[in-house]
């Protein structure tokens, strides 16, 4: 079955960078996109935008584009989101999830909890 | 932007009840691209219908999606213990936009 497990929570200071992992399983890696998406506390889900995990294209939501940066490695199924100049409000449950096409999101990992705090 | 707007804000059911969410679009989504997810506390979402009205594996057919164009609407037929919980409704047509959730509650 399709398994999404993402790397451990996070604490940083405000103006540092996060580096969260998401490491597939159960089906093909390269044949779906991923999806990142937030959750701030109390806040809706906001998405962040997408990664190809097949041929690493990306598209990121106008609001981190200048940010966040999506990678992934092909030979171990992980993707990664890499979020810099980090603030307060950036404190939330990061997912990644997987796509089932045309941006459905159908999978989803556990989360991570990143906290910026001085 | 798509933005969706769900009410109500919290429904207070008993077990047993019928639930029914609603989830305004702030224009047209076309093709039904429009999801349903759960989520419970400390938990990640799970799909439950995509396409306005078809449901994901393995969800119970007490789930049901209907709408078009700009209004949809979640029904849960008979409220099971298990069903508290929030639910948001999510658009696709466009890069992925999200409600703001409907608590279902106990009452």
């Amino acid at each position: 079955q399709v398994q999404l497990v993402q790397s451990g929570a996070e604490v940083r200071k405000p103006g540092a960078s996060v580096k969260v992992s998401c490491k597939a399983s159960g089906y093909t890696f390269t044949s779906y996109a991923i999806h990142w998406v937030r959750q701030a506390p109390g806040q809706r889900l906001e998405w962040m935008g997408w990664i190809s995990a097949g041929n690493g294209n990306t598209k990121y939501s106008q609001k981190f584009q200048d940010r966040v940066t999506f990678t992934r490695d092909t030979s171990t199924s992980t993707a990664f989101m890499d979020l810099s100049s980090l603030r307060s409000e950036d404190t939330a449950v990061y997912y990644c999830a997987r796509d089932q096409g045309y941006q459905l999101i159908a999978w989803w990992g556990q989360g991570t909890l990143v906290t910026v705090s001085s | 932007e798509f933005v969706l707007t769900q009410s109500p804000g919290t429904l207070s059911l008993s077990p047993g009840e019928r639930a029914t969410l609603s989830c305004r679009a702030s224009q047209s989504v076309s093709s039904s691209y429009l999801a349903w997810y759960q989520q419970k506390p400390g938990q990640a979402p799970r799909l439950l219908i995509y396409g306005a009205s078809s449901r994901a594996t393995g969800i119970p057919d007490r789930f049901s999606g209907s709408g078009s164009g700009t209004d949809f609407t979640l029904t849960i037929s008979r409220l099971e213990p298990e069903d508290f919980a929030v639910y948001y409704c999510q658009q696709y047509d466009s890069f992925p936009t999200f409600g703001g959730g409907t608590k279902v509650e106990i009452k």
